[in-house]
């Protein structure tokens, strides 16, 4: 049974570091992962979809990597602002319409 | 400019009182999902169509049901809510049955109060 962990389940920075949130896997048999953004008592944005068959994407500060058969990903943001503060969450997808999230990381950018 | 809506953003109801939640998409998408996303958890999926076939999770309780009518609407039926249902709902439609290319993309959600 697939199950996806994120670690930690919160995080605070000051303005500017640069972070890595990290997501891992337990079957590596994915079509491709997701990282979303939720802010407080909203839905799910898309940030970054990487294929099985790619090993990393950006999009402008933000750097998303898959290592399948390790069963890792970790998403980059560079230059935290505080607009980043925010829950991620990673999903990945099996196959089947199964869309397997886990609980994300909040994410809080201190000014 | 929004994709896939949900209404209402919130909604009260009392414990056992039957409830409905909409979801619309202008994608054309052919599948949408419903998906409970409790405080802190990861969102669990409920069910979901693609286009008119019903999938249900074999851990959804009997107390939740879902109608499609069309390509662009989804309704999530609770007929007798308890307070454990309380939590966001999310619908959420992706443009065909999978694969490395596929998105899901998200409403806003209705987050349903139970007292």
């Amino acid at each position: 049974k697939q199950e996806v962990t994120q670690i930690p389940a919160a995080l605070s920075v000051p303005e500017g570091e640069n972070l890595v949130l990290n997501c891992s896997f337990t079957d590596s048999a994915i079509y491709n992962l997701q990282w979303f953004r939720q802010d407080p008592g909203k839905g799910l944005t898309s940030l970054l979809l990487i294929q099985s068959s790619q090993r990393e994407q950006t999009s402008g500060r933000l750097n998303a990597s898959l290592d399948k058969s390790s069963g890792r990903s970790t998403l980059y943001i560079a230059a935290s602002q505080p607009g980043d503060s925010a829950t991620y969450l990673c999903a990945v997808y099996t196959g089947g319409f199964k869309t397997i999230f886990g609980a994300g990381t909040r994410l809080f950018v201190k000014a | 400019d929004a994709m896939v809506i949900q209404n209402p953003r919130y909604q009260v109801t009392q414990f056992g009182k039957p409830v409905t939640l909409s979801c619309s998409q202008t994608l054309n998408h052919n599948v949408m999902y419903w998906y409970q996303q409790k405080s802190s958890q990861a969102p669990k999926l409920l069910f979901h169509y693609y286009d008119k076939d019903f999938n249900n999770e074999a851990d959804t309780p009997d107390n939740f049901q879902s109608r499609r009518p069309n390509t662009f609407f989804c309704f999530l039926d609770i007929r007798s809510p308890g307070l454990g249902d309380a939590a966001m709902y999310l619908c959420a439609t992706s443009r065909d049955m999978g694969g490395i290319y596929e998105k899901l993309f998200f409403g806003s959600g209705t987050q349903l109060s139970v007292l």
